[in-house]
């Protein structure tokens, strides 16, 4: 057990719609960071989040945002969903932004 | 840009055998670089990671990684495989330079299957 804990574990919604999945960090962790993983793109970086600020952004869609809260929780929206977001999103934190990243058990979304 | 790259999608060894994951990497400045493990159904467990020092470098569960500077390469090694070790891998990449940020690049992975 990581440590970094995901709600939910499944996600099941239709085209258009709009979800929110969200990440606990490891205790003291201050650095929150966002994959994207599916099988033909991969394990894909989103975002990255630390002590509530933006701090870097990757392959995110205009059509994903997220935000980290003063208790340092994380959250993913997704919205317009296509079937093409399907996709495993796993979330991960670290102390800083030199030490490794410990991963969550992810949600795993299907767009119908 | 920093990229990683992982040539072989599988990799299969008899148990006991020596067990050997390849990466290549590239990244502007010098590297960060690590190895993480995903069993079905579950997220990516951290196994180890180079930053600097020695080249050879352990991690969990007797696993260990060689970085080489002039090949660009950071193989993951286990001298004797078990059935247990059968899992996806990943290796990761970041780029030192604080502008980089600190996202981790992955490779494509490589399943693992070792046979009894």
């Amino acid at each position: 057990d990581s440590g970094v804990t995901q709600t939910p574990k499944h996600l099941i919604t239709a085209t258009g719609q709009r979800v929110t999945l969200r990440c606990s960090p490891r205790s003291g962790d201050l650095s929150v960071y966002w994959y994207q993983q599916s099988l033909d793109q991969g394990l894909q970086f989103l975002i990255q989040y630390y002590n509530g600020e933006e701090r870097a952004k990757g392959n995110i869609l205009e059509r994903f945002s997220a935000q980290q809260f003063p208790d340092l929780h994380s959250e993913l929206n997704l919205s317009s969903l296509e079937l093409g977001d399907s996709a495993l999103y796993f979330c991960a934190s670290s102390r800083t932004g030199l030490n490794e990243q410990f991963f969550g058990p992810g949600t795993r979304l299907t767009v119908l | 840009a920093q990229s990683v790259a992982q040539p072989e999608d599988q990799v299969k060894v008899a148990e006991g055998n020596p067990l050997t994951v390849k990466c290549t990497y590239s990244v502007s400045g010098n590297p960060y670089l690590f190895w993480y493990v995903q069993y079905p159904n579950r997220g990516l467990q951290f196994l180890l990671k180079y930053i600097t020092g020695d080249n050879l470098v352990k991690g969990s569960y007797g696993f260990e990684a060689e970085f080489n500077k002039s090949q660009t390469s950071f193989h993951l090694k286990k001298p004797s495989a078990l059935v247990s070790d059968s899992a996806l891998y990943f290796c990761a990449v970041r780029d030192m330079r604080q502008a980089a940020g600190n996202k981790l690049t992955f490779g494509g992975g490589t399943r693992v299957l070792v046979k009894p």
